[in-house]
């Protein structure tokens, strides 16, 4: 129940493309869901994160939509570009046992073709 | 602001013997973590800590040990390794365990 479950796991997309990561989750007490962003030999870095509360939120090129009623949640990436290829997160954040816990999904490795 | 430092890159251990991966944040962040990486995995937490002196299990502990003896340092000591713990461990730390994780870089463990 604490799962959160990411697809595809690979995804590769032409220049120019929209990329779409989806993650689903059961728990509906998860209330901050973020999306880290990963390059090879670096740490995952916040990408962009949304509420429960809000549908949609939109920085940049990237964009959270949030269905509370379907328990889904997507990345979309538009116009990507090479130096978006990198390994995806999405998570949620749990308030258990008095603290706040970060579930990470399984990543989806992005590659974008020139 | 050097944010979250690990150290060491990377270690090759044999199976038994033991080693304490550091991790160090210069953001006076409360909460401190530990995961691991495995490939197709995802990350998962292995102990955390709300502040200094204060620690706790994760998903994933057996292995391992922590300490919090101050806000900034919360090395992770693996005791007896063995080749499951083979893995790539990456520190972060946050203000109050919600917005903003900031990770190091990780450290690449092999255990043979």
């Amino acid at each position: 129940q604490q799962q959160v479950k990411q697809s595809p796991q690979s995804l590769i997309v032409q220049k120019g493309g929209i990329s779409i990561i989806n993650c689903a989750y059961e728990n509906t007490a998860f209330d901050y869901f973020p999306w880290y962003q990963q390059f090879p030999g670096k740490g995952p870095a916040l990408l962009i994160a949304i509420r429960p509360d809000v549908s949609e939120k939109k920085e940049g090129r990237f964009t959270i939509s949030f269905n509370k009623s379907a328990k889904q949640f997507s990345l979309h990436i538009m116009d990507s570009q090479p130096g978006d290829s990198a390994t995806y997160f999405c998570a949620a954040v749990l308030f258990s046992g008095g603290y706040n816990k970060l579930i990470f999904g399984a990543g989806t490795r992005l590659a974008v073709h020139p | 602001n050097a944010g979250v430092t690990q150290t060491p890159k990377f270690r090759i251990l044999k199976i038994g013997q033991s080693m304490t991966l550091q991790c160090t944040q210069d953001m006076n962040h409360n909460y401190m973590y530990w995961y691991r990486q495995d490939p197709g995995m995802g990350l998962k937490l292995i102990y955390y800590s709300v502040g200094a002196g204060i620690t706790d299990k994760g998903e994933v502990p057996n292995g391992y040990n922590v300490s919090r003896s101050t806000t900034e340092d919360f090395p992770l000591r693996l005791e007896l390794a063995a080749p499951s713990q083979t893995s790539v461990y990456f520190c972060a730390s946050s203000y109050q365990g919600t917005e903003g994780y900031t990770f190091g870089s990780g450290t690449r463990l092999t255990v043979v």
